[in-house]
């Protein structure tokens, strides 16, 4: 089945800098990409999503990038603010079957 | 966007018995709905997923016979965890596909457990 392996565990970054989180995936089948911004007690929110049709996808200071050959896609933050300070997960799907979760990553953005 | 109801969202119970957590789909009819569990500061794992009207298909390692999930209408999913014991305590999410969608997963507010 698959398997998503996401990196950096915890990432600290300055308010205004940009911050990245890479996730690779094992199947090669997988075709969907969601992001999701986790705060403590909260339910997971979609904050973005690609598909493998789809190299790149941006929305304001939140970008994705795929790379189906290297199996790899990465979730890129611009101008970070301390609201930004959550747990993000990617992960990765084939059709409509489940919804494989990476381990996610504790981003904290200091004022 | 499409909203998932997720009932109740704190539950204290004592070992022993019986909880029961509803997942309900308020604008949308859901085919499937799946039930993840979440370890304090880990990430979410799939639990089961559940098809309206057919039995649940349950992922490698989860007790069959100790989370009980039915799924009898397009917009209602429970999941019942019997015979709690403490290291049933965590916090379980459901979440749900619409029929007409063309993918994104809509998740309930999420369902705190603790057994004492």
């Amino acid at each position: 089945g698959e398997n998503v392996e996401q990196h950096p565990s915890t990432l600290s970054v300055q308010e205004g800098d940009s911050a990245v989180i890479k996730c690779t995936y094992s199947d090669s089948a997988s075709n969907y990409f969601p992001w999701y911004k986790q705060e403590l007690g909260k339910r997971p929110q979609l904050i973005i999503d690609i598909r493998s049709n789809v190299g790149e996808k941006k929305d304001q200071r939140i970008a994705v990038t795929l790379n189906k050959t290297a199996k790899h896609f990465s979730l890129h933050i611009t101008e970070t603010q301390p609201e930004d300070s959550a747990v993000y997960f990617c992960a990765a799907r084939t059709g409509f079957q489940k919804l494989v979760f990476g381990t996610g990553t504790r981003l904290l953005v200091s004022p | 966007g499409a909203v998932v109801s997720q009932h109740p969202s704190r539950v204290i119970c004592k070992s022993g018995t019986s909880v029961k957590i509803e997942c309900r789909s308020l604008d949308f009819q859901a085919t499937t709905m799946f039930w993840y569990r979440q370890f304090p500061k880990k990430s979410l794992m799939l639990m089961a997923t559940s098809n309206e009207g057919s039995k649940a298909t349950y992922e490698q390692g989860v007790e069959k016979d100790k989370f009980l999930i039915n799924h009898a209408s397009l917009t209602l999913s429970t999941l019942t965890v019997t015979s709690a014991h403490p290291e049933d305590s965590s916090f379980y999410i459901c979440s749900a596909i619409s029929q007409g969608n063309t993918g994104e997963l809509f998740f309930g507010e999420g369902s705190r457990l603790t057994v004492l």
